[in-house]
């Protein structure tokens, strides 16, 4: 497997800008996370899916961002409008429930998007 | 909400030098998985702890969860310059499958 994908890998916009982020998490995997890592805020967690359905998006502010999982491997987050303050990079990450030898939940992130709002 | 905290949050060691990081939770966990992200590069999972007072063990590397499964703790022992990048716990709790990451612990070595 190629593991998560991400695109694009880089992204420079202006700010106001709309952006779109992209994930294909790996096959079969039913959970699809989306976290954003700055240097002040370390890694946090803005939503997390369950078999395409939003599970928990409190960490998203919805003012401007939203995240959809039209099917069970592709998933977008979107900016609209871009802030500078949104500048960091986006990982996304995929695992699958199993309960084999306990239940494990290990995530496979992506090589992330790092995202410069100018 | 829920917070989990990291110490130190920055560690230079001589190459062959013992490290450790520690993690503490706010909340009770219900398990605790650690990752390491390379500079530049992305999170890889490490291990997943479950059971109060685990001790799991993974070459040079020794992973602990406390007995009130708030706390947790990842040992390296005679670092190599392989080990260098930040070392990250994440925990879990009861009633949800979301995962909040500690603050992280970057470690160099020096060789």
């Amino acid at each position: 497997d190629a593991g998560v994908i991400q695109s694009p890998r880089h992204e420079v916009t202006e700010m106001g800008q709309e952006v779109t982020l992209r994930c294909k998490p790996i096959s079969g995997h039913d959970y699809l996370f989306w976290y954003r890592q700055t240097m002040m805020q370390g890694l946090e967690l803005l939503v997390y899916f369950n078999n395409k359905a939003v599970m928990d998006d409190s960490g998203m502010p919805k003012d401007r961002f939203s995240a959809k999982m039209p099917n069970a491997s592709f998933s977008t987050l979107k900016i609209q409008p871009s802030e500078p303050r949104d500048s960091a990079v986006y990982f996304c990450a995929s695992s699958f429930q199993s309960i084999a030898g306990g239940a494990r939940y290990e995530q496979y992130f992506g090589p992330g998007t790092r995202l410069t709002v100018t | 909400g829920q917070q989990v905290m990291q110490i130190p949050q920055y560690q230079h060691v001589q190459e062959g030098e013992d490290f450790t990081t520690y993690c503490n939770s706010s909340t009770t966990l219900s398990n605790i998985q650690w990752y390491k992200q390379r500079p530049g590069g992305h999170p890889v999972f490490l291990i997943q702890l479950v059971k109060s007072g685990e001790v799991k063990k993974q070459k040079r590397l020794t992973f602990q969860f406390g007995e009130a499964k708030k706390n947790s703790s990842l040992h390296i022992t005679a670092t190599q310059t392989t080990d260098v990048g930040t070392y990250f716990c994440a925990g879990r709790t009861s009633g949800t499958y979301k995962y909040i990451f500690g603050t992280g612990t970057r470690l160099k070595v020096l060789a």
